[in-house]
């Protein structure tokens, strides 16, 4: 199976950074990888799919990168409404993956 | 518009057989390259992708949990139905529905429903 790092577990931040979260996988996935944003109480939000591409509706401040294991997820300028728990999710027509999550809090 | 609900029972006790039912609506489950997924979270934890099935009825399931799952769909009910056997107070968790499919990824969800496993 297919095995997705995220890093780091919990990220400290303010208002205006600029925030990278990265996932990591155990073998190469292409560009078959999506980010969420998921705050407490309520459903995982999708942000972007096959690796870059940004959702209808989601912010351009959000944006993804990478290929093969490597893939980052980068909020340019944090707004109060980002923080929250982000994953990344490997899929293929076998298999779904997720990370262990990120959470991005209040510095 | 889009929207998907779970629905199924709130406590289940150990050993028991957990069935959970997504309806759908805005979207058929015919639709090509369409698919529903189920996912679930236990409090505090991350999410965990259980299985998956396809508008052309390919099914897919988790490695580690294959062996308990069954997953199927009533395109005329626009239902996805998934049954876990053998249940545990671990596999307490919230257990989600999201379209899956044609762009890849889980683009929308449903509201989930929390699972208690307990005697």
């Amino acid at each position: 199976d297919i095995q997705m790092t995220q890093s780091p577990s919990t990220l400290s931040a303010s208002v205006g950074d600029r925030v990278t979260i990265t996932c990591r996988a155990s073998q190469s996935i292409s560009s078959w990888l999506a980010w969420y944003q998921q705050k407490p109480g309520k459903a995982p939000k999708f942000l972007i799919y096959k690796a870059s591409s940004l959702e209808s509706g989601v912010p351009s401040r959000f944006s993804g990168s990478g290929s093969g294991t490597e893939f980052t997820l980068t909020i340019s300028s944090l707004q109060p409404d980002d923080f929250a728990t982000y994953y990344c999710q490997h899929y293929n027509s076998y298999s779904r993956t997720f990370g262990q999550g990120t959470k991005v809090e209040i510095k | 518009q889009v929207t998907l609900k779970e629905s199924g029972p709130v406590l289940v006790k150990p050993t028991e057989t957990l069935t959970l039912t997504c309806t759908v609506s805005g979207f058929s489950l015919s639709n090509v390259r369409m698919g529903v997924s189920w996912i679930r979270q236990p409090p505090g934890k991350a999410l965990e992708w259980l299985a998956h099935i396809f508008s052309n009825d390919e099914k897919s399931y988790s490695t580690s949990l294959k062996s308990r799952l069954t997953i199927s769909k009533d395109t005329s009910k626009s239902q996805v139905v998934l049954t876990m056997t053998n249940m545990d107070p671990v596999d307490t968790a919230t257990y989600y529905c999201a379209r899956d499919g044609g762009k890849g990824g889980c683009d929308y969800w449903g509201q989930g429903t929390l699972v208690t496993v307990s005697s």
